[in-house]
């Protein structure tokens, strides 16, 4: 079975882009939640979707988004990008949304904001 | 507000000892907690999940924890340390009733000597 694809691995983008980020869940996961890991402030909470509804977000300014596309394919979106947007991105799936239900993770993208 | 601490930055072990690996938490009600390992450039894997019952959780790669209700602590442990367990672990807890989030803990850095 595969596990949690994320695109693209490593992106370099400058101050005031704008970047798409791109998440596959396991086959059947319907539930995608996103991080992001920084060393100074660890592991944050974005978002999390379940079957194209966004049912929790964390507390990040409106410049981050995400959906969630039928297939469960996910994508989030950071606006007017910048430095300190530097970071891993982590999306994570789950086979349903319960509370005692492991995410699995990918293996992230890593955003440069230069 | 629910939290969680790892209280150590780093743990350094011989190869072939024991290891333990802290993890305390905060959360109203009873908690759901996890153990993922990051390793370098990598995504976090889960590895063990305690929900109810048992407090002596066993998981992958020989690693097991102890919930302790009473002392609100969920520490990883594993009986062999091997170089290959060299890592970054993560503890992450969710409260019934809130969001499907993870709140995760800062990490602790494994380095097992050999």
């Amino acid at each position: 079975k595969a596990g949690v694809t994320q695109t693209p691995r490593y992106l370099i983008k400058t101050r005031g882009q704008q970047v798409t980020l791109s998440c596959s869940p396991i086959s059947g996961h319907r539930s995608v939640s996103w991080y992001q890991q920084t060393p100074g402030q660890g592991l944050q909470f974005l978002f999390e979707y379940f079957s194209e509804t966004q049912r929790n977000k964390g507390n990040f300014p409106g410049r981050f988004s995400g959906r969630q596309f039928s297939n469960s394919r996910s994508e989030m979106n950071v606006s007017t990008l910048e430095l300190g947007d530097s970071a891993l991105y982590l999306c994570a799936s789950s086979s349903s949304q319960g509370y005692g239900t492991e995410a699995f993770f990918g293996q992230g993208t890593r955003l440069t904001v230069v | 507000a629910q939290s969680v601490a790892q209280p150590e930055d780093q743990v350094n072990v011989a190869e072939g000892n024991p290891l333990t690996v802290k993890c305390t938490y905060s959360v109203s009600g009873n908690p759901y907690l996890f153990w993922y390992v990051q390793y370098p450039n990598r995504g976090l894997q889960f590895l063990l999940k305690y929900i109810t019952g048992d407090n002596l959780v066993k998981g992958s790669y020989g690693f097991e924890a102890e919930f302790n209700k009473s002392q609100t602590s969920f520490h990883l442990k594993k009986p062999s340390a091997l170089v290959s367990d060299s890592a970054l672990y993560f503890c992450a807890v969710r409260a019934p009733g809130g969001t499907y989030k993870y709140i995760f803990g800062t990490g602790t850095r494994l380095k097992v000597l050999a």
